[in-house]
Parts: C-alpha cells; sequence; structure tokens
C-alpha cells in the first residue's frame, strides 16, 4: 500500500522555464511533508518542508504547495537550472508516529540547457 | 563537518554470510533510520531509532537487525542475507525536533 505516490517517474524541462513535480498521499493522519534532492552516488539531501497548517512555503527558488483536501503536494522550481537534474522525493510524516517517514518513489528531473 | 558516514560503502557478498554496515553521526542526533532504496519503489525505512536503546520497525525490517548502545552509531546487521536484500542502503540522522535528515553518501550491497 504506497501511502505515498509520485505517478512521474521522470520529468524533462527546459533552463529557465517552471519545473513542477507532484506528489499525491492518501493518510489523512500525515501532518508533516519534506521534499529531499539525490543527485547519482549521494545519499538525499533536504529540500524544503512543509507543515498541514500551511498551504505554501518557499525558499528561494523552490516553493511547496500543500493542498489537504485533495491530498497533494506541488514542487515549483523557478526558474529551473541544469545543476536542478536530480532525482526529487517527497516524504510526509504522520502525526501518530514522528519516527517514521514515508517516502514516493521519486521523481527524475532533467534541466536542459 | 557535520556528516553520516556509513561503512563499506560497497559490498558484495555470498547468501547467509553475516554482515554489518556500520553508521555513525557526529551532529549528537537522536533520531536515526536505515532506508533501502530501490528502482521504482523510493525509500524504504527499515528501522529506527528515536534514541539510545530506542529502537522500532519500520516498513520493511524483516530479515533485519539494528541495535543502538550508542548515540553517535546505528549499525545494520543481517544475520543471513540472501539476494533479496541486493539494495542501496541508506542511513540518516535528525534531531529530536527537526525533520530534515541527514543521509549518509550509501552502501551497496549485492548478495549473489
Amino acid at each position: 500500500d504506497q501511502q505515498v505516490k509520485q505517478n512521474s517517474p521522470s520529468l524533462s524541462v527546459q533552463e529557465g522555464r517552471i519545473s513542477i513535480l507532484n506528489c499525491d498521499y492518501t493518510n489523512s493522519m500525515f501532518d508533516y511533508f519534506l521534499w529531499y534532492k539525490k543527485y547519482p552516488a549521494e545519499g538525499p539531501t533536504f529540500l524544503i518542508s512543509i507543515s498541514s497548517i500551511k498551504d505554501k512555503n518557499e525558499d528561494g527558488r523552490f516553493t511547496v504547495f500543500l493542498n489537504k483536501s485533495a491530498k497533494h503536494l506541488s514542487l515549483h522550481i523557478v526558474p529551473s537550472q541544469p545543476g536542478d537534474s536530480a532525482v526529487y522525493f517527497c516524504a510526509a510524516r504522520s502525526v501518530r508516529n514522528t519516527g517514521k517517514l514515508i517516502f514516493g518513489q521519486g521523481t527524475t528531473l532533467q534541466v536542459k540547457p | 563537518e557535520a556528516q553520516v558516514t556509513q561503512n563499506p560503502r560497497y559490498l558484495i557478498t555470498v547468501t547467509g554470510k553475516k554482515l554489518t554496515v556500520t553508521c555513525s553521526q557526529n551532529m549528537n542526533h537522536e533520531y536515526m533510520s536505515w532506508y533501502r532504496q530501490d528502482p521504482g519503489l523510493g525509500l524504504r525505512q527499515i528501522y529506527y531509532s528515536m534514541n539510545v536503546e530506542v529502537t522500532d520497525k519500520g516498513d520493511v525490517p524483516e530479515g533485519y537487525k539494528v541495535s543502538r548502545k550508542e548515540k553517535r552509531n546505528f549499525p545494520l546487521i543481517l544475520e543471513s542475507p540472501s539476494p533479496n536484500q541486493t539494495s542501496l542502503y541508506f542511513c540518516a540522522s535528525r534531531k529530536d525536533s527537526s525533520y530534515e535528515q541527514y543521509f549518509g553518501p550509501g552502501t551497496r550491497l549485492t548478495v549473489t
């Protein structure tokens, strides 16, 4: 049972354009969401997070939007840069078990120069 | 430098030969976790620990053991490895009140 889903395995965008990565979840007890970026041969690195009491969080070129009614979150990267090419994972935490993080399958983003 | 270290980075072994992957963090974090990454499945949590001597199962704990005798170390033990445990393994740590996890560089394990 995949509680966090990233339905697009890959995404390709042109440099300077917007990248939108999507994530859906099923568990209404999730109260905190995170995005991680992963380059080949490295561990994932934290990118941005959002609490369920908010619907938007910005950090520079990165913005995460949360739509609780649709159980959907998205990561916007504007403008996209070739260095953003990586695998992006969304993750969620349940208020009932703060020790566990549930990750999606990941989306590979390619930003073309 | 704040970091999570894992050893070994690469390991090829045979079915049934016990192995341990070490994990150490220098940030005094309370929480530590082990994940495995497989194609199409993303990162799945194996075990996690909320402090010394406190561990709990993640989503895929079968075939693995962990221990947390010291705050900085969280080894992953495969008592009798099988080919379905061939995967890329990541250790991670975070502070109690923060969900920004720091990941190690990964251990590529192949069980033949």
